[in-house]
């Protein structure tokens, strides 16, 4: 069964470093996302990107971050210059149309950012 | 806003209970709904998904129902593990249905 694949599944680093998150999403999906899960809070939508534009954002989602396409397979988050409050579980989704009764997103397993 | 409450926040049984995890959300105008298990420290897997025109979906142990006028929805899991162990999520589409919101999650435990 086809899924969405994030790596590396724990990232560890530095205050004031650069971090890139990358997902492979579902080879014909269209639509990604990218969601947060601060240690024991609730999973919170980031970001939504469709035909290399941002769609949708949440007021998390501010300057220090961005999100690129590079390439046919991969979507990644990027963190510009991380604080100890980044740390978190980062989730990627994909789906293959935004079309409100199918707009059924896929979960990568997640990467955990350590921010020390 | 789409809000998601889960009741209880955390649930203890003996093994072999059928128990029940409660979700509400408050925007009802939603096309589908879906139940996630999330192990400590782990990611999120997907158990069942109903679309807004089901009553309920079943996999295995497991029961979803849906009721979208009362803005409700309940996972039922018969015969209870300690291989249940876990966080269960709740999540909606919200908003532009271009996000998902989750509910805090209830956390389970089952003693063997």
């Amino acid at each position: 069964e086809p899924e969405v694949t994030q790596t590396p599944s724990h990232q560890v680093t530095q205050m004031g470093q650069e971090v890139i998150l990358r997902c492979v999403p579902i080879s014909n999906h269209l639509y990604f996302y990218w969601y947060r899960q601060i240690l024991g809070q609730k999973v919170e939508f980031l970001v939504s990107f469709y035909n290399n534009e941002i769609s949708e954002k949440s007021e998390i989602f501010d300057d220090q971050f961005s999100v690129e396409r590079p390439d046919g397979s991969n979507f990644t988050l990027k963190i510009r210059s991380t604080k100890l409050e980044d740390s978190a579980m980062y989730f990627c989704a994909s789906s293959e149309e935004a079309a409100i009764a199918k707009n059924i997103q896929y979960f990568g397993a997640g990467t955990r950012l350590s921010v020390l | 806003k789409q809000e998601v409450t889960q009741i209880p926040a955390a649930l203890s049984v003996p093994e072999g209970e059928n128990l029940v995890l409660n979700c509400s959300f408050t925007d009802s105008a939603i096309y589908n709904l879906q139940w996630f298990r999330q192990d400590p420290g782990k990611g999120l897997t997907s158990l069942l998904l109903i679309q807004s025109s089901q009553r309920e979906q079943t996999s295995g142990r497991l029961n979803a129902s849906l009721d979208k006028s009362s803005g409700r929805s309940t996972l039922y899991i018969a015969a209870s593990q300690p291989g249940d162990s876990a966080t269960y999520l709740c999540a909606v589409p919200s908003g532009g249905y271009q996000k998902v919101t989750f509910g805090i999650g209830t956390k389970l435990q089952v003693i063997p």
